[in-house]
């Protein structure tokens, strides 16, 4: 159980344009669920924290229009870069919590996002 | 401020060999802990995690951490270390919600010699 998918694992776009990433709980309903970032071989920065039904918290000097996050079901949150630039290339995990048993943050298996 | 620091950025360890792998936390409240597991270009995969109770919590793989509320230490051990076991460890803590963020530590990358 606690299993969080997320779509697409890799994704190559040109400068100007705009990505989605989907971050779904397959067996369990998430009212939160997180969006990080991960530069090589550093550890996750979180950026936001995705509520359902409401707006995104996001982390100091995260910009939340460049990063929009919607999460409008309880089993499904979005991150779209938009106007993606090169310095945007990263690696975004996202992660969720099992409210009912709080089994602990299930993560996604991340999305690496190249801006040529 | 809420800070894990992950002294040990790099460990090589002899295959079948132990492994201690170290975390210390700062956090005001009582904290959830965990360790988690990252292979290249993956998502992280839970290890173990200390809510409440026995200091001492068991994993998956073989794994095992203690906490020790005095020294704020969560350390991560495994008696005998196998080759796949090469990969990212980071630890984490969160506050005692389970709609509360994550903070990890900078991670420590370990390496299996055969």
């Amino acid at each position: 159980g606690a299993v969080v998918s997320q779509h697409p694992s890799w994704v190559i776009c040109k400068s100007g344009t705009s990505v989605k990433i989907e971050c779904r709980s397959l067996d369990f309903q998430a009212t939160t669920m997180f969006w990080y970032r991960q530069f090589p071989k550093q550890s996750l920065m979180l950026m936001a924290t995705s509520n359902e039904g409401s707006k995104a918290t996001y982390e100091q000097g995260v910009e939340k229009d460049k990063f929009l996050i919607n999460h409008a079901s309880l089993t499904l949150s979005t991150l779209t870069v938009t106007s993606a630039h090169p310095e945007d290339s990263s690696f975004y995990i996202c992660s969720a919590s099992d409210m009912d048993s709080y089994k602990g943050y299930t993560f996604g298996s991340g999305t690496r996002l190249t801006v040529v | 401020a809420q800070s894990v620091t992950q002294p040990d950025i790099h460990i090589t360890v002899s295959e079948g060999a132990s492994l201690e792998l170290r975390c210390n936390y700062s956090y005001g409240a009582t904290p959830y802990l965990f360790w988690y597991v990252q292979s290249p270009g993956q998502g992280l995969q839970l290890l173990l995690k200390y809510f409440s109770g026995d200091t001492l919590v068991q994993g998956i793989k073989g794994f095992e951490a203690e906490f020790k509320r005095s020294q704020s230490s969560f350390n991560l051990r495994k008696p005998s270390v196998h080759w796949s076991d090469a990969a990212e460890y980071f630890c984490a803590v969160g506050a005692a919600s389970n709609t509360g963020k994550l903070i990890f530590g900078q991670g420590t990358t370990l390496q299996v010699k055969p």
